[in-house]
């Protein structure tokens, strides 16, 4: 799997949109990049995914950069219940594991 | 919305002593694993699952532990015989066909004393 670069922390004013931004510059053609969260000691939440396209869904936004090698998670509201663990991950076959890196850390400030 | 759902939420047990975490995956999933996550650390790969029998495992998942799928809806992670490192959230996740999205439970806290 490729690897990818995350931030180790952000922090973001509440009700302001949140980017948490990741590169995976070595990311191959049948890589999705998936974005998942986890709120203190809770399982991972499974929060959107994209192949090339930006997606949107009733949590986030996604965008993926043309070349595929970044993107960036976008909270557009962010709430303080929103301060958790943020994870970009790429992956490939549908039986495929999710290997988790250290994630982001956002701090949603009130 | 189905979930995934771990039982028992915290589990306390004598080191030596032999532990089942239980899970019921989301129902039409074909896809199931096991993460463990020592507090302060990363969420780790133990295992993985699918047509009743493990389809990849990690270094950490050595010969102490077991899986099984005992009938249609459980998944069940053994640990034999229980170590004070063993102590740790322990997440069952699964998935379904194609590009569908891993889900997770909340886990079950492992204390070994």
């Amino acid at each position: 799997d490729a690897k990818t670069t995350q931030p180790t922390s952000m922090d973001c004013a509440e009700g302001r949109a949140a980017n948490l931004p990741c590169n995976h510059s070595t990311i191959s053609g049948n890589e999705y990049v998936y974005w998942y969260r986890q709120i203190h000691s809770q399982g991972p939440q499974y929060i959107i995914h994209g192949l090339k396209n930006n997606e949107t869904n009733e949590m986030a936004s996604l965008i993926i950069t043309e070349d595929r090698k970044s993107s960036t998670l976008i909270l557009p509201h962010a709430t303080l219940r929103d301060t958790a663990v943020y994870y970009c991950i790429v992956r490939v076959n549908r039986d495929d594991k999710i290997i988790f890196g250290k994630g982001t850390r956002l701090h949603i400030l009130p | 919305e189905p979930e995934v759902t771990q039982t028992p939420s915290h589990q306390v047990t004598q080191m030596g002593q032999e532990v089942i975490l239980r899970c019921v995956p989301i129902s039409n999933h074909l896809y199931f694993y096991w993460y463990r996550q020592i507090l302060g650390q990363k969420v780790e790969f133990l295992v993985s699952f699918y047509n009743n029998e493990i389809s990849e495992k990690s270094e950490i998942f050595d010969d102490q532990f077991s899986v099984e799928r005992p009938d249609g809806s459980n998944f069940t992670l053994k640990i034999r015989s229980t170590k004070l490192e063993d102590s740790a959230m322990y997440f069952c996740a699964s998935g379904g066909q194609g590009r569908s999205p891993l889900h997770f439970g909340n886990g079950t806290r492992l204390t070994v004393t």
